[in-house]
């Protein structure tokens, strides 16, 4: 994998139900992978930073996996809220500084 | 703290016209960056700096410049706009990553720029 890729690009959910997210991303020369949670006319919000392999991070309803060895993060959303829809972002820190950012994945959830 | 605050909000420009887009930050971080924003292409890199009097390119920096005489401004400068040049635009800042990869990067509200 040469750029960070997130699949799927948009999806439909009913209210209640659980989803989750990919996000692939080069595994060489990996520093941090990034979560934001952007809203339609808002800037983009962090939703977790992960650094290690393994890493697990959870904020309420939301929670994080990593993989650096594959190339791979997940983000599951339990129990997914009308408030939950917005396009969610990954971001891979190669260096010190520079992410790059996959394309995103837009959440709809359906009341 | 304002936290990272850009103006204007909203631009209208005509081909040629020349503009610059502000961006501050008052959380004292090194790094310093610019995105635009297009449908279908998610946030591309414009320009970024690690400090004061530190700047270089990132993925599509053609048509752009930027300085960096402060640590707090960091301001996008549009030599000659072009219609190609209509989008969003997102300033964005955090602690470098040297010590700590973990550092949150925290963006601007954003400029939506027209080119006509």
């Amino acid at each position: 994998i040469l750029n960070v890729e997130q699949s799927p690009q948009s999806l439909h959910v009913q209210e209640g139900d659980s989803t989750n997210f990919t996000c692939s991303f080069p595994s060489s020369n990996f520093y941090a992978l990034h979560w934001y949670r952007w809203e339609t006319a808002k800037s983009p919000e962090a939703l977790f930073v992960m650094t290690l392999n393994g890493d697990e991070k959870k904020k309420g309803r939301i929670s994080a996996t990593l993989n650096t060895k594959e190339g791979y993060s997940y983000l599951y959303i339990k129990g997914s809220q009308p408030e939950d829809s917005a396009t969610y972002l990954c971001a891979r820190r190669a260096g010190s500084y520079q992410l790059t950012f996959g394309k995103g994945t837009k959440l709809s959830v359906i009341p | 703290n304002a936290g990272v605050t850009q103006t204007p909000k909203f631009q209208v420009l005509k081909t040629g016209q020349s503009m610059t887009l502000q961006c501050a930050q008052d959380m004292n971080h090194e790094y310093m960056s610019w995105y635009r924003q297009d449908p279908g292409m998610g946030l591309r890199l414009i320009h970024y700096s690690v400090g004061a009097g530190i700047t270089d390119q990132g993925e599509v920096p053609n048509g752009y410049n930027v300085s960096r005489s402060t640590t707090e401004d960091f301001p996008l400068r549009l030599l000659s706009a072009a219609p190609s040049q209509t989008s969003v635009y997102f300033c964005a800042s955090s602690y470098s990553g040297l010590v700590d990869p973990s550092y949150e990067q925290y963006f601007g509200p954003g400029t939506r720029l027209t080119v006509t």
